[in-house]
């Protein structure tokens, strides 16, 4: 079936720091991938998304690439700040276009001053 | 801009209780849903919409019923609550792209429910 699968976290990390959190996916074919943050006390938000094999999705200095080689859509971030403190959740529509989406568990990540 | 608004935000029942969480999007998307979220295991579907009138099943469905009578418009039921009800709630509503798709979905803030 389809799955999604995110790193452990909490992910805790220094502003200005590199931040990669790691997706894997499982599907049939080639599905939509997607990143949604979700903010303290908030719903959850599109940060970017890749609908096809070596799609680079980009937003507000965050960046994954789609790889069906090694069927993962790692997030990564040059330089984090404070105001990047989130969930991350890696999400999945699978092929078809059904509009339903699979979450993987959501990593969650604090930036300290 | 409104966007998906949840009411209530907040409920805490006791088991057997009944109660309708609603939500309302202003953005005249087709398309709704409803997803709980619990601790580690992410976000799952219970119940989606692909328009008016219209309700399937997700991914845990079982306990929960919903309903589509306004385009606007959808409520998730509980008709008798169980602790393992206990959750938060989200409802999102998506709209399908000049290109067909339709998986960018915008949610609302949440109902954090306990039930006790």
């Amino acid at each position: 079936g389809n799955s999604v699968t995110q790193m452990e976290g909490p992910v805790t990390l220094s502003e200005e720091a590199f931040l990669t959190i790691n997706c894997t996916y499982t599907a049939t074919g080639y599905p939509s991938l997607f990143w949604y943050v979700q903010y303290p006390g908030e719903g959850l938000q599109l940060l970017l998304k890749a609908t096809k094999a070596d799609d680079k999705g980009s937003n507000k200095g965050f960046e994954a690439t789609y790889r069906k080689e090694t069927t993962s859509f790692h997030l990564e971030k040059g330089s984090v700040q404070v105001s990047d403190s989130a969930v991350y959740f890696c999400a999945l529509c699978p092929l078809g276009n059904t509009g339903k989406l699979i979450f993987g568990q959501g990593t969650t990540l604090q930036v300290k001053p | 801009n409104a966007g998906v608004t949840q009411t209530p935000k907040f409920r805490v029942l006791k088991t057997g209780q009944s109660m309708t969480l609603l939500c309302a999007q202003d953005m005249n998307h087709e398309y709704m849903y409803w997803y709980r979220q619990d601790p580690g295991m992410g976000l799952r579907l219970i119940h989606y919409s692909v328009g008016e009138g219209t309700t399937a099943k997700g991914e845990v469905p079982d306990g929960y019923n919903v309903s589509r009578l306004k385009k606007q418009n959808f409520l998730l039921g509980l008709e008798s609550a169980a602790p393992s009800q206990t959750s938060v709630y989200f409802c999102a509503s998506s709209y399908r792209d000049s290109a067909g798709n339709k998986n960018i979905q915008y949610f609302g803030a949440g109902t954090r429910l306990s039930v006790l």
